[in-house]
């Protein structure tokens, strides 16, 4: 049974370029959620999809978007890309989005370097 | 709004070590609290869950139990291992106004383990 997926592993950009993650969920999961995680910090949470829906959103900027595919695979887009957004990108799946709680299981990330 | 607090490191033990890592947490209503463990290079894995007051969560030695009381969830094992050099990061899970849940980290503990 394959865990959570992602890719790249790494990605390099310069500032004011646009950048695609993309995760692929536990199988049977349908709910995806994305962190970001700074250097020497825990991981923020990012939004989350759920039926093809961003469902709930974190403090980030419109800059940072995402998409849910009818088969529960996930990207996130990062527009005009800045110093700061350097970090490791955590995707997390998970099933159904009730008032559960539903265990989440991460990926091992993307790790993006904004020169 | 909801948060995590835990104590910064790195906490250094030699081999076979008692550890504590204090984690305590702030809160609406009545959050399921976790302990991750971090790899380096790694994504993060769950390490133990506790869902309501007084339950004990425990894995591969470690234990922690929530208190409501004192809002606390401390990581503890007896005896560490090598093995066991790590960031580990408490988290708890948050209802959104949408019914969703999403999970807020603590800023992550490094443990360095000596032989």
């Amino acid at each position: 049974d394959a865990g959570v997926t992602q890719s790249p592993t790494h990605l390099i950009k310069t500032r004011g370029q646009q950048v695609t993650l993309r995760c692929s969920p536990k199988s049977g999961h349908d709910t995806v959620s994305w962190y970001q995680q700074a250097l020497g910090q825990g991981p923020q949470f990012i939004f989350q999809y759920y039926e093809e829906e961003e469902r709930q959103r974190g403090n980030f900027p419109d800059r940072f978007s995402g998409h849910q595919f009818p088969n529960y695979s996930s990207e996130l887009n990062v527009n005009a890309l800045l110093l700061g957004d350097s970090a490791l990108y955590l995707c997390a799946s998970s099933l159904g989005g009730g008032p559960s709680y539903n265990e989440q299981f991460f990926g091992p990330g993307t790790r993006l370097t904004v020169l | 709004g909801n948060s995590v607090t835990q104590m910064e490191g790195p906490v250094t033990l030699s081999e076979e070590a008692f550890l504590t890592i204090n984690c305590t947490y702030t809160a609406t209503g009545y959050p399921s609290l976790f302990w991750y463990v971090q790899y380096p290079g790694e994504g993060l894995q769950l390490l133990l869950k506790a869902t309501k007051a007084d339950d004990k969560g425990s894995n591969k030695g470690f234990e922690a139990t929530y208190r409501k009381e004192t809002t606390s969830f401390h990581l503890e094992k007896g005896s560490v291992q090598v093995s066991d050099s790590a960031v580990y990061f408490c988290a708890l899970s948050g209802r959104m106004n949408t019914g969703f849940q999403k999970l807020v980290f603590g800023t992550g503990t490094r443990l360095l383990v000596s032989p």
